[in-house]
């Protein structure tokens, strides 16, 4: 079983342009959860998808960014006209269910976004 | 609002134990985890414990919980260079999706 797929897992864009990131839960999950690193920090919440549905998206910056979960396909982050201030690493998780115990959320390794 | 905080850097030499501490401000929290991210790496669950355990031994690894105080420890025995990794603490509520994590703790293992 695959675990947490995601791709790119480097990708370089210039201001302006637009981000996509992708990521392949684990077989037989239906929640994604998407997480912002920015440099020398931990990672921090931004959106929870079930699929067709956006469940969370408190710490989705309110501007440029979003985030769909298609009943076919990959999750995808979506960041436009990106800056600088963009770059980070972003990280997927995925569940099988509602995060109700304790080890259920399984990370991929996560796509490092560089903003020239 | 819920904050999780972490030393940022630890130095060992190598057959030595480590220990990582974290504090935290949800008395709400149910589950406690340590992480562990290699360089360019995801992150690997290493161990969590439940806010009604006061201790959990796992191989080299122990995990504390203070939970008066809101204080967990990990503590890795015979720390190895291949321990060389940012170790992090994040805490999750019941039934919450959240996981709130620290700012990593950077354990540099000498030889």
């Amino acid at each position: 079983n695959a675990g947490v797929m995601q791709n790119p897992r480097h990708l370089v864009r210039r201001r302006g342009q637009e981000a996509r990131l992708r990521c392949s839960p684990m077989k037989g999950h239906s929640h994604v959860y998407w997480y912002r690193q920015l440099p020398e920090e931990g990672l921090k919440f931004m959106v929870y998808l079930q699929k067709e549905n956006i469940i969370d998206e408190s710490g989705m910056p309110k501007e440029r960014f979003s985030a769909e979960f298609p009943k076919e396909g990959p999750s995808i982050l979506r960041i436009q006209q990106v800056v600088r201030g963009d770059s980070a690493a972003y990280f997927c998780a995925s569940s099988p269910d509602r995060v109700t115990s304790s080890d259920t959320q399984y990370f991929g390794p996560g796509t490092r976004l560089t903003v020239l | 609002g819920e904050d999780v905080e972490q030393s940022l850097f630890l130095s060992v030499r190598e057959g030595d134990s480590s220990v990582i501490n974290c504090t935290y401000t949800d008395s709400s929290s149910t589950y406690l985890y340590w992480y562990k991210q290699e360089p360019g790496a995801g992150l690997q669950l290493l161990t969590y414990i439940f806010s009604n355990m006061d201790m959990k031994q796992d191989q080299r690894l122990t995990v504390l919980l203070n939970k008066k105080d809101k204080h967990l420890s990990l503590r890795i025995a015979d720390t190895q260079t291949g321990d060389s990794a940012i170790y992090f603490c994040a805490e999750s509520s019941l039934g919450g999706f959240k996981t709130i994590f620290g700012a990593g703790t950077r354990l540099f293992v000498k030889a």
